[in-house]
């Protein structure tokens, strides 16, 4: 079974602060994805990537970057923290090419940023 | 740009009646649709993948059917059970399989 793990369930960080989430898959997957959820919002996608130090921005990248050093791993970073990004924070993960589409979610990160 | 749409945003069914629930999207250039659960709190389970060149997929009590041309997806859920009960999400992906957008789900509760 695919597994994707995310480096925490919860998080509480000051206003300003920098802020790491951390997510590694352990099926060789190309693609990774960060989401945020948020009610009435939905999922929302943040940034992508669909290979080692490729990223892509997704619907809302402002606030937000991203690294992937490893194929196994990818960082969501806020550099500095603001209230408007208290959310949940949703990593996943899928193959490309033939095996394209089917995403394989983390936990999730409960962020609250005071 | 992509939007999709859930209908009804909740749903409350007595234990063994069959669940209904519908997605709809705008664009049809997809590459598959996918339906995931999601319980309180935590991450999403994908349930379904339908390719865009299939009609249907079945796993256990449920199928989900895909209408590409109109816009429309439907997942049925036979005999529903309390432990049914979560919030069911519908995505589509983009033309190169990669991209995902979803609905705002449908919230199931169904009553012992």
């Amino acid at each position: 079974d695919v597994k994707v793990t995310q480096s925490s369930r919860y998080l509480v960080k000051r206003t300003g602060e920098k802020v790491f989430l951390e997510c590694v898959q352990d099926m060789d997957h190309e693609n990774m994805f960060w989401y945020r959820q948020d009610p009435g919002l939905g999922l929302r996608l943040i940034y992508f990537s669909y290979d080692v130090k490729m990223k892509e921005k997704g619907d809302i990248p402002e606030g937000y970057s991203v690294s992937r050093e490893k194929k196994e791993r990818f960082s969501l970073i806020l550099e500095s923290a603001s209230t408007n990004q208290t959310s949940m924070y949703l990593c996943a993960s899928s193959l490309s090419g033939t095996g394209a589409g089917k995403q394989y979610f983390g936990p999730g990160t409960r962020l609250t940023v005071t | 740009k992509q939007e999709v749409t859930q209908i009804p945003a909740a749903l409350s069914v007595p234990e063994g009646e069959n669940l209904v629930l519908n997605c709809s999207f705008t664009d049809s250039a997809i590459y598959n649709l996918q339906w995931f659960r999601q319980d309180p709190g935590k991450g999403l389970t994908s349930l379904l993948l339908i390719q865009s060149s299939q009609r249907e997929q079945t796993s256990g009590r449920l199928n989900a059917s895909l209408d590409k041309s109109s816009g429309r997806s439907t997942l049925y859920i036979a005999a529903s059970q309390p432990g049914d009960s979560a919030t069911y999400l519908c995505a589509v992906s983009d033309a190169a399989g990669n991209k995902l957008t979803f609905g705002g789900g449908t919230r199931v509760l169904v009553k012992p």
